[in-house]
């Protein structure tokens, strides 16, 4: 079945850098939209990116659009949120999720989700 | 960016009840909206998609409705298992963007 399992979360100074990373497995990788999201304590869920299945281009939120890049392996089947200038309000579980529908080049539903990486930003 | 704005924020009801959760778009968003059900330290779960295809192994208590700017998700009789929040998201323009949400509790 499907597996998504994010890594990289931790506690990291407002300014600083860090490289999410989510492992997928349990079907075909290269032929699904990738998204992140995220859901900061007490708040509601917060889509932040999105790669199509190709990697013909990428798509950001407002809040993360210029500080953020997904990128995405799949040869090695993961996909990553490299994050620059962190801010407290960024401080959030982040939530990896694969399409629901393959081969969309804009995005389908988010069918499914990983469990989460915890990223805390604080001085 | 489209604006997704659900009601109630949150909610209280019976075991039995039926509960129904609305997601107003601010603009017309055709059907492509979805509803997930998140429970704290778990995985949100995709329950409908396109506005009413319920999602493989969701209880068919669950349905949703609507089109347009104006969509309910309904739950026809409330389960205990069902204590979550629940949120609206649309996938009609990028950036795609979720509603605040709905936590539902038991009476």
């Amino acid at each position: 079945q499907v597996q998504l399992v994010e890594s990289g979360g931790g506690v990291v100074r407002p300014g600083g850098s860090l490289r999410l990373s989510c492992a997928a497995s349990g079907f075909t990788f290269k032929t699904y939209g990738m998204h992140w999201a995220r859901q900061a304590p007490g708040k509601g869920l917060e889509w932040l990116a999105f790669v199509p299945y190709d990697d013909s281009n990428k798509y950001y939120g407002d809040s993360v659009k210029g500080r953020f890049t997904i990128s995405r392996d799949n040869s090695r089947e993961t996909l990553f949120l490299q994050m620059s200038g962190l801010r407290p309000e960024d401080t959030a579980v982040y939530f990896c999720a694969k399409d629901l529908k393959g081969y969309f080049d804009s995005g389908s539903p988010l069918g499914d989700w990983g469990q989460g990486t915890l990223v805390t930003v604080s001085a | 960016d489209i604006q997704l704005t659900q009601s109630p924020s949150s909610l209280a009801a019976s075991v039995g009840d039926r509960v129904t959760i609305t997601c107003q778009a601010s603009q017309d968003i055709s059907y492509y909206l979805n509803w997930y059900q998140h429970k704290p330290g778990k995985a949100p779960k995709l329950l409908i998609y396109d506005a009413d295809r319920l999602d493989v192994g969701v209880p068919s208590r669950f349905s949703g409705s609507g089109s347009g700017t104006h969509f309910t998700l309904t739950i026809s009789s409330l389960q205990s298992e069902d204590i979550a929040a629940y949120f609206c998201h649309q996938y009609d323009n990028l950036p795609f963007t979720f509603g605040q949400g709905t936590r539902l509790e038991i009476k």
